[in-house]
Formats: C-alpha cells, structure tokens, sequence
C-alpha cells in the first residue's frame, strides 16, 4: 500500500508571501495525485488533482507540482492570505487503479497579517 | 441537497453502546464512501459503496462496524459495542459514478466520543 508523509509541523508564514507544502509517497507511482483543503470543524474540500504526465497545474493561486522521479508533490499558494490558514491534505490511489485515496496526515498552514 | 449532510453532528456515547450515524450524499451520486479521522491524521478510508452495494468493505476495522445503503442514497454506518478507540471523526463523501480520479465531496463529519 501507498505510504505518504506530510511535514506535521505547522508551516507559519506572513500574509504575501507565498507557501509551499510537501507531499512525499513511497512504493509505486501514482496515476495522480490531488490536493484538499480542510478546515477546522469541516470535511475536506478538494483543491486539486494532477497527472503523472503534468509537471505542473494551475489554478489561480495555486499551483501543484508533481515529480514522480523523486516521488514528491510540491503545493505552492502565490500571495498568502490569513483565509488561506487550514491544513492541507495530499491524497493518492491506494494502489494502481484504484478509485480509493489515501491521505496524507496534512500540513496544517498559518498565515499571520 | 447542495452537498453531503452528516447527522448527528456530534454523538457521545458510553462503552459498549451501539450507534448509528447516517449520511446523505449529493442527489444522483452512485458512489458513496465512509473514512474515520483521528486528530492530527488524515481520513482513513472505511467502506465504499456504489450503488446499494458495498464494492469494498476493505478499511473496516471488525465486525463491530457495519455500513448499509439500502435505496442507493441515504447511508448508515453502525457500531456496535462501542470502544473509547472508536471515538474520531466519521466523515462521509459521496462522488458521481465513482471513477478513478473523480472528486469526492465531503460532508462535514461526525464526531464520535465514547466515553
């Protein structure tokens, strides 16, 4: 099964600035890969999914990067904003063909005025 | 409805009670999915449903839990002899067919104490 790991400790950062999170998977490659977004007291709200063959997605401040040579996802947020502060989550297949995710522990980000 | 509704939103409970707690999903969603989230972890997947069959019942814990679909709607996950170990977060989603790299849509959880 897929093993994934989330830096656990809290990313702090200032409003502007911008944030990047880490997803890091062992065992085998991923047809993809999607990002969520939670909140406290909230289910996960999906973000974002990227394919084996993109380098790179896209979505307003978003941006995903997906390396599978170095089996890591790299989650940017462009011009931070207090609203932004939640934990984010990495999900992947459980394993190939699979149509069920496992996630990540999530990062949790702060985003000071 | 607009999204995945959850009830109860919070349940307390005893050890060795039995609970239900239900889901709606999105309306014309086939696919239907049960995780339990522990604090600091993220959602760990239970059972999924498609339809009124349960396709992979593969994260359940024991026999202790059980999940149904009856209509192919409504869901209800039950426990029985319940353990302070089973106190997290039940979170339901639901997505249109269940297809490989469908976006699933997440209700907003209960969350379970036993005492």
């Amino acid at each position: 099964s897929q093993k994934i790991e989330q830096n656990s400790e809290a990313l702090n950062i200032q409003e502007g600035k911008t944030a990047t999170l880490t997803c890091n998977y062992t065992n085998y490659s991923p047809a993809y890969l999607q990002w969520y977004r939670q909140d406290p007291g909230r289910g996960p709200v999906f973000l974002l999914l990227i394919r084996e063959n993109e380098k790179e997605k896209r979505k307003e401040r978003l941006k995903v990067t997906f390396d599978t040579t170095l089996k890591q996802s790299l989650f940017h947020i462009t011009a931070s904003q207090p609203a932004d502060s939640a934990t984010y989550l990495c999900a992947l297949p459980a394993s190939g063909g699979s149509y069920i995710p496992t996630f990540g522990r999530g990062t949790s980000l702060i985003v000071h005025p | 409805g607009a999204g995945v509704s959850q009830t109860p939103s919070n349940k307390v409970t005893e050890k060795g009670k039995y609970v239900e707690l239900r889901c709606d999903p999105i309306s014309g969603h086939t696919a239907l999915y049960w995780y339990r989230q522990s604090l600091g972890q993220g959602p760990e997947f239970l059972i999924y449903f498609q339809g009124t069959g349960a396709a992979d019942d593969s994260g359940l814990p024991n026999d202790r839990f059980f999940a149904v679909r009856p209509e192919g709607s409504v869901s209800t996950l039950k426990i029985q002899r319940t353990e302070r170990g089973d106190s997290a977060v039940y979170l339901c989603a639901s997505s249109l067919r269940g297809a490989s790299q469908e976006t699933q849509y997440f209700g907003p959880g209960t969350r379970l104490l036993v005492l």
